[in-house]
């Protein structure tokens, strides 16, 4: 069965301070990680998309990596408005096309001014 | 485009009502999925179509849900009966192409079954 497992649950920065959320991840066959941020009331957020291993992908003040069991999202001098609920999702070979994703349960990031 | 529409914002029912959720995909986008998220679970997929067909159900919990895809600009999920264990966020999403790109998500409807 395909697992997604995120952590911390939760987590509290000052502004400024660096820091790296964890995804491991257990799927036959990986397509593509996906990392999203969710504000509360809101939607999810596309981030990045990651397709193999070694490859990183960088937005402001976000990267994010991977390796063959889990994903990291790096965030460097963190904003207030960084403050929200990352999620990571994996897609699997299913037979060609889109497929849905199996999301973690999300990490909530706190940055204190 | 004004991205994935979904509607209602909020829906407040009764156990034993019927329940239907709306939802209107970025125009151009042949993919459609459904999620349910709630603090216990997570978000969940629950089904998801390709052109307007049904592609993979099996994340529907149980037969008091049906959804249904009649053109490729509206989606509805039907909850019938509804039950308290009904109460969470529903999602609707939408993607184009065959390559993995990325999904994007309405605002939801949260759904209160009391």
């Amino acid at each position: 069965e395909d697992q997604v497992t995120q952590s911390p649950e939760a987590l509290r920065l000052q502004e400024g301070e660096s820091s790296s959320l964890n995804c491991s991840y257990t799927v036959s066959g990986l397509r593509g990680l996906f990392w999203y941020r969710q504000d509360p009331g809101k939607g999810p957020e596309f981030l990045f998309t990651l397709y193999s291993a070694g490859e990183e992908k960088e937005k402001e003040r976000l990267k994010a990596t991977l390796t063959k069991k889990e994903s990291f999202l790096h965030i460097t001098a963190p904003k207030p408005e960084d403050s929200a609920t990352y999620l990571c999702a994996v897609s699997k070979y299913s037979g060609g096309g889109a497929d849905g994703l199996t999301f973690g349960k999300g990490t909530h990031l706190i940055i204190q001014p | 485009d004004a991205g994935v529409i979904q509607s209602p914002r909020h829906e407040v029912t009764e156990m034993g009502q019927e329940v239907t959720l709306r939802c209107k995909p970025i125009s151009g986008h042949d993919y459609l999925f459904w999620y349910r998220q709630t603090m216990m679970r997570g978000l969940e997929l629950l089904i998801y179509f390709n052109n307007n067909v049904p592609i993979d159900d099996s994340g529907m919990p149980e037969d008091r849900f049906s959804a249904k895809m009649p053109n490729a600009s509206f989606s509805t999920l039907k909850i019938q009966p509804s039950e308290p264990r009904d109460s969470a966020v529903y999602f609707c999403a939408s993607s184009h192409g065959d390559e993995n790109t990325e999904a994007f998500f309405g605002q939801g409807t949260r759904l209160t079954v009391v």
